[in-house]
Formats: structure tokens, sequence, C-alpha cells
């Protein structure tokens, strides 16, 4: 079945620093990506939609200037968390879908900020 | 996008029991998804079943849907401890993002 890769899988920063995390479709193209995150004991709430070839939209409430995204490829999107602070440190799942009818999870990444 | 929204939040049974938790949902859809989710850890894609399919069985696990109530039920039979999760319901349509709902978390105690 269609495989969908993340990394860093876990990753502790300093508050301040940025943090890219990668994902990738590894036997399928995918031309979008989706971005969540989810806080402990949360669903998955909707980020951001990764286009490829194109600018990145953002959900309400979500700062774009703050989690930068590009769509690097038809296999990689990348989630750049600048400047960041302890209120980021969540889990961070991005999904591809694969046509019509189904989507693939990564398998996350833990973010920690101290 | 399209939401699903599971039923109960919380289930706890002995290893061994049978754990059957619901889904519901408020459109017309192509298919149904579930997944599950183990702490701190990914989802996991466990079956899909497409909106002309009432029943679909994979291991153990067995889904059902019924479109005419737009909802779907996913059965664990046997459970094992390894089993605990929380599990959601998604109906994805085309390049759409997923919603989901608060999931259930299901403890298969030992």
């Amino acid at each position: 079945g269609a495989v969908v890769s993340q990394h860093p899988s876990w990753v502790i920063c300093k508050s301040g620093t940025s943090v890219k995390i990668e994902c990738r479709s590894l036997d399928f193209q995918a031309t979008t990506m989706f971005w969540y995150r989810q806080f402990p004991k949360q669903s998955l709430m909707l980020m951001a939609t990764s286009n490829e070839g194109s600018k990145a939209t953002y959900e309400q409430g979500v700062e774009k200037d703050k989690f930068l995204i590009n769509h690097a490829s038809l296999t990689l999107s990348t989630l750049t968390v600048t400047s960041a602070h302890p209120e980021d440190s969540s889990f961070y799942i991005c999904s591809a879908p694969t046509g019509v009818l189904e989507q693939y999870f990564g398998p996350g990444t833990r973010l920690t900020v101290t | 996008s399209q939401q699903g929204e599971e039923d109960p939040q919380a289930l706890s049974i002995q290893e061994g029991e049978n754990a059957t938790m619901n889904c519901s949902y408020k459109t017309s859809i192509n298919n149904l998804q579930w997944y599950r989710q183990n702490s701190g850890r990914g989802l996991v894609h466990l079956i899909l079943i497409r909106s002309n399919e009432r029943e679909k069985h994979s291991g153990r696990l067995r889904v059902t849907l019924d479109t005419s109530k737009k909802s779907s039920s996913l059965l664990i039979t046997a459970s094992r401890a390894a089993d605990t999760a929380s599990y959601f319901c998604a109906t994805p349509s085309g390049n759409t993002p997923l919603v989901f709902g608060k999931g259930t978390r299901l403890s298969v105690i030992a």
C-alpha cells in the first residue's frame, strides 16, 4: 500500500529556533498534502494544505509566517516552525491523498520546544 | 471536507471481549475509512468501505456501513491489549483534508 514518511520522528529544540519537518510520499505522487497538529488527548486539527507548484493555504488561526510550508516536489512537502516557542510543542502529522478514495498518513513528528 | 463523529468516546473492555464503536456522518460519501492511533503515534489506516458496500472484514475487524442512516460501525473481535488505542472514522472526498472527530478511546484490560 501507499506509504508516507516523516522526518524527524521527534525533535527537541530551544525556544527561538526553527525546526523543519519533512513529509514524503514514497511510492506515489501527491500534488496535495495536508498538515495536521494534535495536542495531547485532542483530535487532529488541520493546519494547512500544501500544494505543489503554488502557495499553501492555511486554516483560520494558523500563522502562515510562523508555519512555513514548501511543497518542493510531487513527493515532498516541508513544514518549518519558525521561532518556535513552548506552546508550539505538539504532534505534527502530514497526510497525502492518493486520488479519489484514500489518504495515507505519515507516522508523525513530536516537537518539544524547551 | 467531511466529519465523522465517533461513539462512544471511551470504551473499556476485558481482553478477549469484542469491542464495538460507531461513527456517524452528515453528508453523502464515496467511502468511509477507519483509523487507529496509538498514544503519541501516527495514524494507521485500518480499513476502507465503499459507499456501495454494506459489510467488510479484515482479520479481526468487521466494518458495517448503513448509508441510509449515515452510520458505520467497527467491531474488533477477540480484543487484545495491543488493540488499546484511539479509533477514528473519516470520509475522504477527493483531494480534501480529513476532518476527525474526537475518536473512541479503547482500553483493553489484560
